[in-house]
C-alpha cells in the first residue's frame, strides 16, 4: 500500500475566493499523478493526469502543479463557485495501479 | 467522453447471499478494468485488476475465492461477492482506461453500495 496523503481533509470557501490543497505521494518509481473530482451521487470525473516534474495543467478555473522530486502536487481553484463543491481525489499511478488519497472535500458557500 | 456504467447502484440482501456487480464500458473497449472498495471515511482501495480473457490480479489481502471476477468481453467485467457477510458491506466501484499510455485517466462507474443484513 503506497502512502498518498491529502491535506486538508475538508475546507469551506466563500464564493469568489480562490483556494488550494495538496497531495503528497512517494517520490520514487513515479509513473503519473491523477486528480479526480467526485461529486455526490456521481462517478469520479478525471481532471488531470500529470506525468512530468514541473508540469502545470489547467482546466477552466482549476489548475494543478506537480513536483515529482519532492513528491507533492497542488490543486488550485480560482474564483470558487458553488458547482466546485465536491471531493477532490488524487491518485498515485504505479504502473497503472492507482493508490488514492482520502480526498479533500471542498464546500463553496454562496 | 468515455462512459462506464455500473449496475446495480444499491444492493441490500441477507447474509450468505452472493451478489453480482456489472461494469460496462459503453463507448470504448477496455482490456483492463479495475475494482475498488471504499469503507466509510477511508480512501478508495484497489481490490483487483480485471484482465479480458485471463485471470484477474488480486491485491494483497483480497480473497480471490470471495471476490470472483470475470472479464469475458472487452466491454464487461463482473465482480461477484460470494456468500456475502455483514463485513463485506461497503461501496464498490469499477473503472476502466480508454487507452494505453501513462497519460490516460481512468473512467469510473457510479459505484454500488452493498449492505448485507
Amino acid at each position: 500500500i503506497l502512502n498518498v496523503e491529502q491535506s486538508p481533509q475538508s475546507l469551506h470557501v466563500q464564493e469568489g475566493d480562490s483556494t488550494n490543497f495538496t497531495c503528497s505521494f512517494p517520490s520514487s518509481n513515479f509513473y503519473a499523478l491523477h486528480w479526480y473530482r467526485w461529486e455526490t451521487a456521481k462517478s469520479p470525473e478525471a481532471l488531470f493526469v500529470m506525468t512530468l516534474n514541473g508540469d502545470e495543467k489547467k482546466k477552466g478555473r482549476i489548475s494543478a502543479t506537480l513536483n515529482t522530486k519532492e513528491g507533492y502536487s497542488y490543486l488550485y481553484i480560482k474564483g470558487s463557485q458553488p458547482e466546485d463543491s465536491a471531493t477532490y481525489l488524487c491518485a498515485f499511478d504505479n504502473d497503472y495501479k492507482l493508490s488514492f488519497g482520502a480526498g479533500t472535500t471542498v464546500t463553496v458557500r454562496a | 467522453g468515455a462512459v462506464v456504467s455500473q449496475h446495480p447502484s444499491r444492493v441490500i440482501c441477507k447474509s450468505g447471499t452472493s451478489v453480482k456487480i456489472e461494469c460496462r464500458s459503453l463507448d470504448f473497449q477496455a482490456t483492463t478494468m479495475f475494482w475498488y472498495r471504499q469503507f466509510p471515511k477511508q480512501s478508495l482501495m484497489l481490490m483487483a485488476t480485471s484482465n479480458e480473457g485471463s485471470k484477474a490480479t488480486y491485491e494483497q489481502g483480497v480473497e480471490k475465492d470471495k471476490f470472483l471476477i470475470n472479464h469475458a468481453s472487452l466491454t464487461l467485467s463482473t465482480l461477484t461477492v460470494t456468500s456475502a457477510h455483514p463485513e463485506d458491506s461497503s461501496f464498490y466501484i469499477c473503472s476502466a482506461r480508454a487507452g494505453e499510455g501513462s497519460n490516460q485517466p481512468q473512467h469510473f462507474g457510479d459505484g454500488t453500495r452493498l449492505s448485507i443484513l
